[in-house]
């Protein structure tokens, strides 16, 4: 079973749409979850982190935990054409060690 | 140069070649990292060093071998790979162990394309 299991997509929306992005996780010892967003030709780069069940917003950006069900969510509104990028999920199980489990990613596409 | 640089940006081998991925973090960071991303695939972790130390090495084939001479340079030693070895290899680094959360800043990766 995979630690952190994703759709990778890809998700076509207009502009202004609000998007969802999903991960499920299998371990009950995450407790920390971040949102890594990759734009094309680069590498992945922290978009958000939350450590808690509940949400945290920052900007047009909410992240969502559900820890009964083990699930993370990442909404988008009033999405943008810049907000075209690949989307991944990120599970520490130790928050302060080194490994990470990613998911795939979901590809976004943002349509003027 | 900012951030964690990478070069090659892009590489093409045979399967009988050797060459090497650079990796250098502008950062002041102790933790540095090797990812693979294939299409459709997690990222993989590959290999974790801290402080210079080898940390983690993670099932990975002795075809990559890596090095870290200090804390702001890791390299990737390849040599007989396999077309299968094609893909993103990112490299990243962070703080260190112990901070609040780790945090890891990733270069743009060298796209490697084995023949």
């Amino acid at each position: 079973q995979k630690e952190v299991e994703q759709d990778p997509g890809p998700l076509s929306v207009p502009e202004g749409a609000i998007v969802s992005l999903n991960c499920t996780y299998s371990n009950s010892a995450f407790q920390y979850f971040m949102w890594y967003r990759q734009y094309s030709r680069k590498g992945p780069e922290l978009l958000m982190y939350t450590y808690s069940s509940g949400n945290k917003e920052d900007g047009r950006f909410t992240a969502q935990v559900d820890k009964s069900s083990k699930y993370i969510s990442l909404f988008i509104r009033d999405s943008q054409p810049s907000d075209s990028a690949t989307y991944l999920c990120a599970n520490p199980p130790d928050p302060t060690g080194n490994q990470f489990y990613f998911g795939t990613g979901t590809s976004l596409t943002v349509i003027p | 140069e900012t951030g964690v640089t990478q070069t090659p940006r892009h590489l093409v081998m045979g399967m009988t070649n050797k060459k090497s991925l650079k990796c250098e973090q502008h950062l002041g960071h102790n933790a540095m990292y090797w990812y693979k991303q294939s299409a459709k695939k997690p990222l993989e972790l590959m290999f974790v060093y801290n402080f210079k130390e080898q940390t983690e090495n993670n099932s990975v084939p002795s075809r990559f071998s890596p090095e870290c001479p200090n804390s702001s340079h890791l390299f990737l030693h390849l040599h007989t790979l396999q077309p299968e070895d094609s893909a993103l290899y990112l490299c990243a680094s962070s703080p260190s162990r112990g901070t609040l959360y780790n945090e890891q800043f990733f270069g743009p990766g060298t796209r490697l394309t084995v023949l």
